[in-house]
Parts: C-alpha cells; structure tokens; sequence
C-alpha cells in the first residue's frame, strides 16, 4: 500500500525559505521508473506542477519557478524535501506531494499525500 | 506559459453523462498522449481517474472515460451520480513541464 504525506511549517514569513518534507511508504525511490513530485493549490484555485524527482536523481522543475526550488531525496529514509526560496503571500498554498509511475516523459500521478496548508504571512 | 483551458462548471442530472473538455496546444495536449484527469472533492487531495488519455487505474468505474482530439481531451463521466459531484483537473505532459488545467466543478443536480 502506498502512502505519502507531507509536513513543515504551516506558517512562514515573507521572504523566507520555505522546506517541505515528503515521507513514503510502500514503495522506493530506487526502483526503475519512480519518482516523487509536489504539487501546490492556492485556496480556491487550480493545482500547479511544481517539481520532480526520479529514482535516478533526475530533477525536474516549473520552468516559471525554477530558480526558487530544490528537490532532493533520501532514499535510505523514504523522503523527498522540497526547498522554495523567497516566499511570499501568493505562495498560499496547500501543497502535495504525490507518487510518480512511468518516468518523466509517461508519468502521471498515481498516488497523492493529504497535504500540507502553507500560509506566508508577516 | 498558461494553464490547459478548461470549462468552470459543469452539471448534469443522476443518470446524464457530462463531458468535460481540456484545450491546450500543440506543444502539450495535441504533441502527446500523455492526459491524466483527476477528480478532487472538497477538503480532500486530488485522485487519478484517467491516465495516458484514456486508461484507467485499477478501481475506478467504467462510467469514466478518456479521449483526444487534436489539443482538446475529454473527460466522460457516464450514468452521473451524486458522488462524481467533485473539481476535476486535466494534466499533461509538455516537454519541459507538467502543466495543469484550471479546474472543472460539477455540479450533480
């Protein structure tokens, strides 16, 4: 059975770095094919892509948010860390991370954590 | 570098079928078929009810189904019911990204 959930502050200020923490079970992110992505939603609005990583250390990021991001992972303690730098109150957000099947270029989100609500306020 | 385009609502009463539709480009939606659909109710996190344009996870009804054509997907919910009333995002594979749509609500009469 594969689960994920996601945790961190809930609250951080403007401008600060905001790091994210995705713990998984029942599957590993050294099998062929697997990756580990986030996924945010502004209260009310659409999901947004944010980044990926795969079994083989590929990464993947929002070319719009790229320059603010670091994905990594730890494959020894199932988790996926997600770095966002300079945040600021649009990046309100629920964030997901979520299990990846296929590889980059067939993937698609299979499995989803709860989610974590991030609000960036002074 | 936009969202896919999707209608804001939809409704349809028990027993229609609906069609939700996804419009990207031909640099996403037309160039792959690589269109996943998940359904989101509220409070709740989002979950795969289409992949690859028309495949299905195991356990999720056949009253849903997939298409393409051209830069448009489509979402078919058949035999509507008071539980498919939810938000659901079409997603597609776009070279460099993953990009979203803006989100569909149905509404079940």
């Amino acid at each position: 059975q594969i689960t994920l959930k996601e945790s961190g502050p809930t609250l951080v200020k403007p401008t600060q770095t905001l790091t994210l923490t995705c713990t998984f079970s029942g599957f590993s992110l050294s099998t062929s094919g697997v990756g580990v992505g986030w996924i945010r939603q502004p209260p009310g609005k659409a999901l947004e892509w944010l980044a990926l990583i795969y079994w083989d250390d590929d990464k993947r990021y929002s070319p719009s948010l790229k320059s603010r991001l670091t994905i990594t992972k730890d494959t020894s303690k199932n988790q996926v860390v997600l770095t966002m730098t300079n945040m600021d109150p649009v990046d309100t957000a629920t964030y997901y991370c979520a299990h990846d099947r296929g590889g980059w270029y067939r993937g698609y989100f299979d499995y989803w954590g709860q989610g974590t609500l991030v609000t960036v306020s002074s | 570098q936009s969202a896919l385009t999707q209608p804001a609502s939809v409704s349809g009463s028990p027993g229609q079928s609906i069609t939700i539709s996804c419009t990207g480009t031909s640099s996403d939606v037309g160039s792959y078929n690589l269109v996943s659909w998940y359904q989101q109710h509220p409070g709740k996190a989002p979950k795969l009810m289409i992949y690859e344009v028309s495949k299905r996870p195991s356990g999720v009804s056949n009253r849903f189904s997939g298409s393409k054509s051209g830069n448009t997907a489509s979402l078919t919910i058949s035999g509507l019911q008071a539980e498919d009333e939810a938000d659901y995002y079409c997603c597609s594979y776009a070279g460099s990204r993953r990009v979203f749509g803006g989100g569909t609500k149905l509404t079940v009469l």
